[in-house]
């Protein structure tokens, strides 16, 4: 597609449940990003794919939280036994090469705003 | 550890005048810097870049300044205007690594 496509646009789910976030990134991007926005807060890194692999983990806050990314295409981002800290705005992102580089940086989608209630 | 800070939550400027947003850095191996701005339920959308082997960078009426030494890099927006309201944030990567760190933001409201 034309833009980094993520799917729900909103999710509302009781604490406890699993709940999973999909991010259709622009064709042709090796690189994709999950970012989180909690409200009042920057852009927290959570995960990156270069094709299906995911050299960094790092900004996973626990082991409820995994991503996997498939034919090098989309990803999806799972939330088990959500908690209502996990409420945010899920804002994924891809780029042709990685690391933003290039005059355009990343293309962000318009995210999906979790609520854990 | 916040590795890159926007310290004003907001910024308010009159249309016409210059709007200056402010970024500052701790990590020494940041060698590339972006700007994206966002509007409210879209995602941020890429504005302008710097590489740390410049100190500046012109895009129309945007335009980024770079002090490696301070370690502070601005956004001057000349002309502000209406469109121009919306939450600015600075990001930075490093050599080798392949993810952007962002600051908090700064909310930029242009009064008419």
């Amino acid at each position: 597609g034309a833009g980094v496509s993520q799917s729900p646009s909103n999710k509302v789910t009781e604490k406890g449940k699993d709940v999973e976030l999909r991010c259709d990134p622009i064709s042709g991007h090796t690189a994709l990003y999950w970012y989180r926005q909690s409200l009042g807060q920057g852009l927290e890194f959570l995960i990156y794919f270069q094709g299906n692999s995911a050299p960094d983990k790092s900004g996973l806050p626990s082991d409820r939280f995994s991503a996997e990314r498939t034919g090098g295409s989309v990803s999806t981002l799972t939330i088990q036994r959500t908690q209502q800290e996990d409420s945010a705005v899920y804002l994924c992102a891809s780029s042709p090469r990685g690391r933003g580089t290039g005059n355009h940086g990343y293309t962000f989608g318009s995210g999906t705003r979790l609520t854990v209630v | 550890d916040q590795q890159v800070k926007q310290n004003s939550p907001s910024l308010s400027v009159q249309e016409g005048r210059i709007s200056i947003l402010n970024c500052d850095y701790t990590n020494s191996m940041f060698d590339y810097f972006l700007w994206y701005k966002k509007y409210p339920a879209e995602g941020p959308t890429f504005l302008i870049s710097i590489s740390s082997i410049k100190d500046k960078n012109e895009d129309g009426r945007f335009t980024v300044f770079l002090n490696k030494s301070a370690k502070h890099l601005s956004l001057h927006i000349v002309p502000s205007q209406p469109g121009d309201s919306a939450v600015y944030f600075c990001a930075a990567s490093a050599q080798g690594a392949q993810k952007l760190v962002f600051g908090q933001g700064t909310r930029l409201t242009i009064n008419p």
